[in-house]
């Protein structure tokens, strides 16, 4: 069945760091990748979104890359502060206007 | 603007009961999503809605109903809850297409005893 795999269901880091949280995949060959923010007790935000043939994407102190030979995208949060403590979730869809698959989540607490 | 309004937030219902759960977005979307999220299983799909007068299954549809009302509304309803469906659910909306972002509503935290 299809999966999606975020290692990492705690990550820790200092603030002014480089965050980086890892998403992969497995029976799958998504034709696009999603992260989103969920803060307790809130609904996800959305972030970004990068397509199987783009490498990377950017978004303010945000990147995102997407690698089809690793089947894996990367999220990094650069010069991570406090505020930027909160879950994150990966998720992948087909083409074709097919529903999302999420995966469960990493947990990055910025500390000061 | 308000996005994507779920009422009630919070309910407890005894084992048997039934409730429905209800969704209203104002982004003019056509896609309609109900999901759950229990800890250690992330969020999965119960069923959606690609557009007004069409509804799908997702992961997870047993014990489950769901009413796409209009453009806007789009409820879920448990007819006999069980304790496993303690959950909380998130509604979600979106415009029609692959690669649209989904915009949730803050939940529903429902508890059945």
């Amino acid at each position: 069945s299809q999966k999606i795999e975020q290692n990492s269901e705690a990550l820790n880091i200092q603030e002014g760091k480089t965050a980086t949280l890892t998403c992969n995949y497995t029976n799958y060959s998504p034709a696009y990748l999603q992260w989103y923010r969920q803060d307790p007790g809130r609904g996800p935000v959305f972030l970004l979104l990068i397509r199987e043939n783009e490498k990377e994407k950017r978004k303010e102190r945000l990147k995102v890359t997407f690698d089809t030979t690793l089947k894996q995208s990367l999220f990094h949060i650069t010069a991570s502060q406090p505020a930027d403590s909160a879950t994150y979730l990966c998720a992948a869809q087909n083409s074709g206007n097919t529903p999302l698959v999420f995966g469960k989540g990493t947990r990055l607490s910025v500390i000061a | 603007n308000a996005g994507v309004t779920q009422t009630p937030k919070f309910q407890v219902l005894k084992t048997g009961q039934s409730m429905t759960l209800q969704c209203a977005q104002d982004m003019n979307h056509n896609s309609m999503y109900w999901y759950r999220q229990d800890p250690g299983m992330g969020l999965r799909l119960i069923y959606y809605s690609a557009s007004e007068g069409t509804t799908d299954k997702g992961e997870v549809p047993n014990g489950y109903n769901v009413s796409r009302l209009n453009k806007r509304e789009f409820s879920l309803r448990l007819e006999s809850a069980a304790p496993s469906q303690t959950s909380v659910y998130f509604c979600a909306s979106s415009t029609t297409g692959s690669n649209q972002p989904q915009h949730f509503g803050d939940g529903t935290r429902l508890s059945i005893l």
